[in-house]
């Protein structure tokens, strides 16, 4: 069975700070990982996927997020932190496997002061 | 293009109501999907649909139904609400499905309150 672990619920940065979201999935086999946004009273939308190509992935915003397997994680940053980031983040994952079912982590709220 | 819609934006309902969630995309996505969002546990899935005609369980399907009779309608029965189905769904499309480095399109969601 696949799951995904986010570590942190909440997170609050200043602007201008770096952004850390901490990501840890299990997975039986090659899973495809994704980092989605929820900005308040709307829908999911994509920041990034990683499907097996290249372990560093950059996504929309200036997001990024590595792939490393040894530490099973995929952990999505950015350089500095817009007030337009506060938002919430989930980390998902997908196994070929497993019948491509999406599994959501449990989200993470991020809070960028002024 | 108008991308994934879902009709209503709230809807309060009492137990044993039955009543249905629309979702319509314009993409010619093959792939919908239904997802339920409860605080802290993330989306999960409901039920999905890789075409019209074929639908399948997820992770969480009971208490709902679901048909795709077109490519582009994918609604959601509640055939007796009960207030543990308070939650936000939110409905998806793909041009494939789930996981195969394809974006999921997701609507703007429906808020559901179970009395």
């Amino acid at each position: 069975a696949q799951s995904v672990t986010q570590l942190d619920s909440h997170v609050s940065v200043s602007e201008g700070t770096p952004v850390l979201l901490r990501c840890n999935y299990s997975s039986s086999y090659s899973p495809s990982l994704f980092w989605y946004v929820q900005h308040p009273n709307k829908g999911l939308q994509l920041l990034l996927k990683y499907t097996s190509a290249a372990t560093l992935v950059k996504g929309i915003n200036g997001f990024e997020a590595e792939f490393k397997k040894s530490e099973t994680s995929f952990h999505l940053t950015k350089p500095s932190a817009h007030m337009s980031d506060a938002a919430e983040y989930f980390c998902v994952v997908s196994d070929l496997r497993a019948g491509n079912m999406l599994t959501f982590g449990g989200g993470t709220r991020l809070m960028v002061k002024p | 293009n108008a991308g994934v819609t879902q009709t209503p934006k709230f809807q309060v309902l009492k137990t044993g109501q039955s009543m249905t969630l629309q979702c319509a995309q314009d993409m010619n996505h093959e792939y919908m999907s239904w997802y339920r969002q409860d605080p802290g546990m993330g989306l999960r899935l409901i039920h999905y649909s890789v075409g019209a005609g074929i639908t399948d369980q997820g992770e969480v399907p009971n208490g709902y139904n679901v048909s795709r009779s077109t490519t582009e309608d994918f609604p959601l029965r509640l055939l007796s609400a009960a207030p543990s189905q308070t939650s936000v769904y939110f409905c998806a499309s793909s041009l494939e499905g789930e996981g195969q480095g394809y974006e999921q399109y997701f609507g703007p969601g429906t808020r559901l309150t179970v009395t």
